[in-house]
This record gives structure tokens, C-alpha cells and sequence, in this order.
């Protein structure tokens, strides 16, 4: 029941755009977007609620599309400081837990 | 400020001993968890606490052991039954355990069994 993070990893130059996909097999309540730094804790950035909302903030934005199981984070005109791994977390049928995807490798180059 | 701490940061033990790794929160946050993260991976959830005194387990519960005694506190014991104890252990809180809330992590504890 994890979902699936696409790509695994990319390499983007300062000020170009990235998409992270997140998949799952089962509904989903609510989706959770972090992003961590080497050898730190993640951070959270938003969460999406079943009603296919799209949140943001910045210059990052998320959408939740209920009826395919997806979420999809989007970073636009990267900065230096985006570089991390992003992983979703899904809540499934009201469980009161995550399960995380296996993350997306995001580095950006000046 | 408030937040979550976990100690040490490092920990080092040989094969066969049991270890506690301490997890404090002072945000009055009602749920806390337990993940692992092992190089290259996403974090998978071993135990998790909704309330004092109750805990249920995660996907990677064998081999591990937690007590939530106190709101504020959720420590977590790695045993001799666990085969690859060596990984990273993040410890986190939210709100409540209901959906939607945001998860505060704490520094992570690096253990190493040799």
C-alpha cells in the first residue's frame, strides 16, 4: 500500500519547473507533501484534503485528483533552496497514520 | 520554543543489546510516531500513539518496543530480536491523530549495531 513517487530523481537547473507525481492503489483521505535535507528531519509543506483541492504557497503548489489516487507537487522557477528528497504521505480510509512513498531526489544546479 | 528532541543524536551499541531512544515533545501535541528510515528509503512507521497509555503498532513493529506513559514523552526500545537494527529514527508529533494535521519531526537518532 505505499504509493508511488515519479521521478525518483531530477536534476534541474536554477529556475526551471518540476513535477513530483505521488500514485496509490487505495483511496485516499488526505495527502501530505514534506521535503527533507540530508542527514535532517523533513519539513512539511502542505496537506491535501479528498475534494481534489489545489493548496500553495510561494512558489510551490500541490493538487489531490480523489478519482486517481494522485497527488502531484509542482515547483516553479526553482530556487538553489529546493534541493532535497520530497516524499508524499497518504492517509488511507481515516487510519490516523501515513504511509510514505519512497521519496523524489530533487537536485538544483545554479 | 517548542518542539520535539530526540537523544543523543548518535548511538553506537553491539549486537545483542537491547537500546532506548528518547523522544520528548513539549507542543502538547496528542499523537506521536515512530519511523525508520534506512539509506536511500522512504520513512516507514513502526509504532504510533493516539493517546497516554495507548499505542498501536506500524508496518515494522517486530523487534521493537514503545510506552507512552506521558503526553510529552514516547521513547522507543530497539531489541536484541530486531535483525537490522542499523538505520535512522525519526520520532514525530501532530495535533491530534485524526486526519489532516501536520507532522512535526524531531532531529533523528543515527544508530549503529556492530
Amino acid at each position: 500500500q505505499q504509493p508511488v513517487q515519479s521521478p525518483q530523481a531530477v536534476i534541474l537547473r536554477e529556475g526551471e519547473d518540476a513535477v513530483i507525481n505521488c500514485s496509490s492503489s487505495k483511496a485516499l483521505y488526505s495527502v501530505h507533501w514534506y521535503r527533507q535535507k540530508h542527514g535532517e528531519a523533513p519539513v512539511f509543506l502542505m496537506i491535501l484534503l479528498k475534494g481534489g483541492e489545489q493548496k500553495g504557497h510561494d512558489k510551490i503548489s500541490a493538487s489531490f485528483n480523489e478519482k486517481k489516487q494522485q497527488s502531484s507537487l509542482y515547483l516553479t522557477a526553482s530556487q538553489l533552496s529546493y534541493s532535497g528528497t520530497y516524499f508524499c504521505g497518504t492517509e488511507i480510509g481515516g487510519a490516523q497514520k501515513l504511509v510514505f512513498g519512497q521519496g523524489t531526489r530533487l537536485t538544483i544546479n545554479p | 520554543d517548542g518542539g520535539i528532541t530526540q537523544s543523543p543524536k548518535y548511538l553506537f551499541r553491539k549486537e545483542g543489546q537491547n537500546v532506548t531512544l528518547s523522544c520528548e515533545q513539549n507542543l502538547n501535541h496528542d499523537a506521536m510516531y515512530w519511523y525508520r528510515q534506512d539509506p536511500g528509503q522512504g520513512l516507514r512507521l513502526i509504532y504510533y500513539s493516539q493517546i497516554v497509555n495507548d499505542f498501536q503498532k506500524g508496518d515494522i513493529a517486530e523487534g521493537y518496543s514503545v510506552s507512552r506513559e506521558k503526553k510529552e514523552s514516547f521513547p522507543l526500545t530497539v531489541t536484541s530480536a530486531q535483525k537490522n537494527p542499523t538505520a535512522f529514527y525519526l520520532c514525530a508529533s501532530s495535533i491530534s491523530g485524526g486526519r489532516s494535521y501536520e507532522q512535526y519531526f524531531g532531529p533523528g537518532t543515527r544508530l549503529t549495531v556492530t
